[in-house]
Parts: C-alpha cells; structure tokens; sequence
C-alpha cells in the first residue's frame, strides 16, 4: 500500500517568505509526527497529532512554526518569515495508534536564502 | 538535550562481521524503538522494545535493553553491505506525552 507521501521533496526560498509542507499520512493512521534533521543530524521532535488534536506543541522551535491536521489525514506545517537557520530536511511520519511504530516519509528538503 | 545518545558515532566493519551500536538515555520510558536511515531517505523502523522486555529477535537484528542501566543495544549479525546506514534509537519522553526523542546515530559502513 501507499506508505507517507511528502510534498514537496525540495523547496528553496528566500530569507522571510512563507512555506507550507505537506503530509499524507498511511490511510487509517491516526498518529502523525513532524521532525526536522539538520545535515549529519539526529531527529529533533516538533509537533505531533492524536487525530486533528496536538496535545504537545512545546517543539516548536518558535511562534513562526505552526501546524494543523484536518480530517484526521493531511498535515501541514507551516514556517512563517523564514530564517537561514531553517534550512533542514523536515520529516513527517504516522503511525496506526499513539506508542507504536512509526512510517516515515522522504522529507521535504528546506533551503533558505 | 537528547534523551537518547548512540554509541559509537560511526562504526566501519567488513562484510559478515558483527555490528553492535549501543544507546543510553536518561529518563524511565515506556518503550525504545530503532530505526535506519538510508541517506537521503526517511527512517525505517526496525524494532520496538517496551520497558518490561530485556531482549527481541527479528531476522538478523537483535535489541537488548536494560532498564537499570538506562541503555539498549542493537546486534546486526553477519552485516552486509546493504546494511550500511544510519542508525538512531528513539524513547518516547518520560511525561506521558507522545513526544520521541530520538539520538544522534551511529552511522554505520559496511565494506563488502
């Protein structure tokens, strides 16, 4: 079956636009999660969804990030005024309940301008 | 600060060779998953292991994990150059929240 889709898997903007990352996670999956990982680097841990609900938003690395799930399915993070220390590959993955493991995506390469 | 710390940082062995990657972290968990990372790509996970188990086999892979210790380890047994990788463990955080906290890596070379 389809695994977690990613969209798109490379965006190069410049310093202070907005960008929007896209999810899709495996059918069914009610869990979903957000990482960024710099170059040579683990996961650092941004947000994650128990259905359209984030209980836990403390990630974030500051208020220009913000995220949202609707229908239980699509996510979206969003990175308002982006900074050159944005740059990163930003990794989403679901899984089919909370505490069980997770499927990840490719990623969406971020470079910033 | 990271929950879960790899060890070695990277690791080169030959082919049908052992690997062993440890990874320690610092707070009581519910469960330590390991995962694999092919360059460019996303994680695959490999194994779960909750916090009332000491060992799970699955294939050529086997994880340990000691509660006492803080500290779980992978085995890769007779390694091929397919395996070669990064590989991370990740702790779900102590607070009840669903937030992993994933290590560093080992990034590890197999040379056929």
């Amino acid at each position: 079956g389809a695994g977690v889709s990613q969209s798109p898997s490379n965006k190069v903007t410049e310093k202070g636009k907005d960008v929007e990352l896209r999810c899709d996670p495996i059918s069914g999956h009610t869990a979903l999660y957000w990482y960024r990982q710099s170059l040579g680097q683990g996961l650092e841990f941004l947000i994650y969804f128990q259905g359209n609900s984030a209980p836990d938003k403390s990630g974030l690395p500051s208020d220009r990030f913000s995220a949202e799930r609707t229908g239980g399915s699509v996510s979206t993070l969003t990175i308002q005024r982006t900074q050159q220390e944005d740059s990163a590959v930003y990794l989403c993955a679901s899984s089919l309940e909370m505490a069980q493991p997770q499927h990840f995506g490719d990623g969406t390469r971020l470079s910033i301008l | 600060s990271q929950q879960g710390e790899e060890d070695p940082q990277a690791l080169s062995i030959q082919e049908g060779e052992n690997a062993t990657m440890n990874c320690s972290y610092k707070t009581s968990i519910n469960n330590l998953q390991w995962y694999r990372q092919n360059s460019g790509r996303g994680l695959v996970h490999l194994i779960l292991i909750r916090s009332n188990e000491r060992e799970k086999h699955s294939g050529r892979l086997r994880v340990t994990l000691d509660t006492s210790k803080k500290s779980s380890s992978l085995l890769i047994t007779a390694s091929r150059a397919a395996d070669t990788a990064s590989y991370f463990c990740a702790t779900d955080a102590p607070s009840g929240t669903y937030k992993y906290i994933f290590g560093t890596g080992t990034r590890l070379k197999v040379l056929a």
